[in-house]
């Protein structure tokens, strides 16, 4: 599985968009961008992922660039419950036997 | 999503002794499932992969006889840290996924506190 890079940390206002961004420059063309985060204490949870088209869910939207060397997770109105550190893996298609291996991460902070 | 459990959600014992952490997919059947170890300010970090009815397989480093993988059903894995150390304290995180599926979903974690 092709290699990400994401920011340590990053802060955002209580209410505005988080956009958290993340480089995968060597992803293969069969591989698909997973985000998760994981809150304080907590098991990591799946927020959304894509092959080529941006993807919206109900917690987030994923925006993935042309080339698809890059991505961004939108949190279009952070709240203070969204602090957590958040995982971009990039994954094979048909890999569900396959673990997530997890990288750093960005460390979002929602500030009031 | 797809929902997995982990029982104890935490656990202090003393020295010496054994714990068994289970891990179970409560909506989905789950042939294949993986255990993660994270320490503090860390990411989490792969152990090993169980998979139903057959050995699990362990990462480099983890070694197989202190952590005991049974992985007898569909829905059910359990991890028992066997003659647990302080060093063996951390967070303890399953996942599972059923093979079809793209996506993996994650137990709530168990804490393990080895005094």
């Amino acid at each position: 599985d092709a290699k990400t890079t994401q920011p340590p940390s990053m802060d955002c206002a209580e209410g505005r968009a988080a956009n958290l961004p993340c480089n995968h420059s060597t992803i293969s063309g069969n591989e698909y961008v997973y985000w998760y985060r994981q809150i304080h204490s907590q098991g990591p949870q799946y927020i959304i992922h894509g092959l080529k088209n941006n993807e919206t869910n109900e917690m987030a939207s994923l925006i993935i660039t042309e080339d698809r060397k890059s991505s961004t997770l939108i949190l279009p109105h952070a709240t203070l419950r969204d602090t957590a550190v958040y995982y971009c893996i990039v994954r094979g298609k048909n890999s569900g036997n396959t673990p997530l291996v997890f990288g750093k991460g960005t460390r979002l902070s929602v500030i009031a | 999503g797809a929902v997995v459990s982990q029982h104890p959600s935490r656990v202090i014992c003393k020295s010496g002794t054994s714990v068994k952490i289970e891990c179970r997919s409560l909506d989905f059947q789950a042939t294949t499932m993986f255990w993660y170890r994270q320490f503090p300010k860390q990411s989490l970090m792969l152990m090993a992969t169980s998979n139903e009815g057959s050995k699990a397989t362990y990462e480099q480093g983890v070694e197989k006889d202190k952590f005991l993988i049974n992985h007898a059903s569909l829905t059910l894995s359990t991890l028992t840290v066997t003659s647990a150390h302080p060093e063996d304290s951390s967070f303890y995180i399953c996942s599972a996924n059923t093979g079809g599926r793209e996506t993996q979903y994650f137990g709530p974690g168990t804490r393990l506190l080895v005094l």
